[in-house]
């Protein structure tokens, strides 16, 4: 079965500063993972996914990832955070069984940004 | 193009009434679906659809919760008898079609339960 931990339920930074976002997923296939990102009162909106062409991922806004099947890791980063990255971030994955598409979500980070 | 659409965007019901909850997908979409998201906890999915038919509904509650993508017309997630534990955000999401792993699935803006 799949499933995502995401290991930081609350993540503080200063603007300016690095963000890291941690995940860590389980899964019997090879997977398909995605970021995504929910602003108050807001759809989420996808921020990037998981190919497999490439294990360092770049998204929208600076936001990249990268894969690492080894620690079974997915964690998001971006060099500098700003004030309009507050939000809450979900780490997903695909579940393939039954080829639905249907997504397996993480319990959600979320990140604060302080002037 | 329009994203997708859900309405209402908040909706107010007392236990035992029924709540009807809409979603539109983009144009061109014909693959829906629906995710719950109760307080402090991530999406969790519902149900999978396409036009006239359920194709996965192994998270839908065996009881009260029904749905359905008709031909003509927007898709309706229903929950007949709502009971405050129904309080929730509930996300629609539609993609082009829903084979291969990597479509993106574009969400709505969600609809908020809230049962008194």
């Amino acid at each position: 079965a799949q499933s995502v931990t995401q290991l930081d339920s609350h993540v503080s930074v200063s603007e300016g500063t690095p963000v890291l976002l941690r995940c860590n997923y389980s899964s019997s296939y090879s997977p398909s993972l995605f970021w995504y990102v929910q602003h108050p009162n807001k759809g989420l909106q996808l921020l990037l996914k998981y190919t497999s062409a490439a294990t360092l991922v770049k998204g929208i806004n600076g936001f990249e990832a990268e894969f690492k099947k080894s620690e079974t890791s997915f964690h998001l980063t971006k060099p500098s955070a700003h004030m309009s990255d507050a939000a809450e971030y979900f780490c997903v994955v695909s579940d393939p069984s039954g080829n639905t598409g249907k997504l397996i979500f993480g319990q959600g980070t979320t990140l604060q940004v302080k002037p | 193009n329009a994203g997708v659409m859900q309405n209402p965007r908040h909706l107010v019901r007392r236990r035992g009434q029924e709540a009807r909850l809409r979603c539109s997908p983009m144009k061109g979409h014909s693959h829906v679906y629906w995710y719950r998201q109760l307080p402090e906890e991530g999406l969790k999915f519902m149900v999978y659809l396409q036009k006239e038919n359920i194709i996965d509904e192994s998270g839908m509650p065996k009881e009260r919760f029904s749905a359905e993508f008709p031909k003509e017309g927007p898709s309706i997630l229903r929950i007949q008898q709502v009971v405050r534990g129904d309080s929730a955000a509930y996300f629609c999401a539609s993609s082009p079609t829903g084979r291969g792993l990597l479509v993106e699935q574009f969400f709505g803006p969600g609809t908020r339960l809230t049962v008194l």
